[in-house]
């Protein structure tokens, strides 16, 4: 167990719908990344927050957005649902190990099916 | 082309036998790290390295920074470490974001 929890596991939704993935980083971490996992792209960084603030921002389409809220769990809405937008969604939270480097920690990840 | 190239794709291997996967990278980075997913899906973080090698229990992750190649190694291999084993690194002054390979999907018969 890493540690980081998402909700929900699973969700099957249609095309056109929006949705809310949620993300509960490690106790003490300040860092959230999101990684979308798809058959044909593998693993891709979506956006990071650090502490409430948006830091970095990857692959991410207009119609998705996130956000990180005072007590740092984080939320990432997709919205205008497409079917290629089914993939497993990742979250992790990060805290600085030995040498100056990050340690990044996953969660279980959530599951999305568009129908 | 990938900035993160794994080799191979696909490995099976007989319990017992020592497995090498490769990861080239053409990129300047900060970290690398070795992953571990499970048909369950989960991600396991095994190693993070800047230089040399380190190990943990019969895994085994080195990196060559001059020559912008890592290895991980299992030894000993175990059906349980049959997994999608992937690298992924950090590039320098990056906020910590990863860049990932495709993954190398190891299967492991007893």
């Amino acid at each position: 167990d890493s540690g980081v929890t998402q909700t929900p596991k699973h969700l099957i939704t249609a095309t056109g719908q929006r949705v809310t993935l949620r993300c509960s980083p490690r106790s003490g971490d300040l860092s959230v990344y999101w990684y979308q996992q798809s058959l044909d792209q593998g693993l891709q960084f979506l956006i990071q927050y650090y502490n409430g603030e948006e830091r970095a921002k990857g692959n991410i389409l207009e119609r998705f957005s996130a956000q990180q809220f005072p007590d740092l769990h984080s939320e990432l809405n997709l919205s205008s649902l497409e079917l290629g937008d089914s993939a497993l969604y990742f979250c992790a939270s990060s805290r600085l190990a030995g040498g100056g480097l990050y340690e990044q920690y996953f969660g279980p990840g959530t599951r999305l099916t568009v129908t | 082309k990938n900035e993160v190239e794994q080799s191979p794709q696909n490995l099976t291997a007989q319990e017992g036998e020592f497995i090498t996967i490769n990861c080239s990278y053409s990129v300047g980075i900060s970290a690398l790290h070795w992953l571990q997913q499970h048909p369950g899906g989960g991600i396991v973080s095994l190693f993070m390295l800047s230089s040399g090698k380190k190990k943990h229990g019969r895994l085994i992750a080195t990196i060559n920074i001059q020559e912008k190649h890592s290895s991980l190694h299992i030894t000993a291999s175990h059906p349980r470490d049959s997994a999608v084993y992937i690298c992924a690194v950090r590039l320098k002054g990056s906020q910590g974001n990863l860049i990932f390979g495709k993954g190398t999907k190891l299967s492991v018969k007893p």
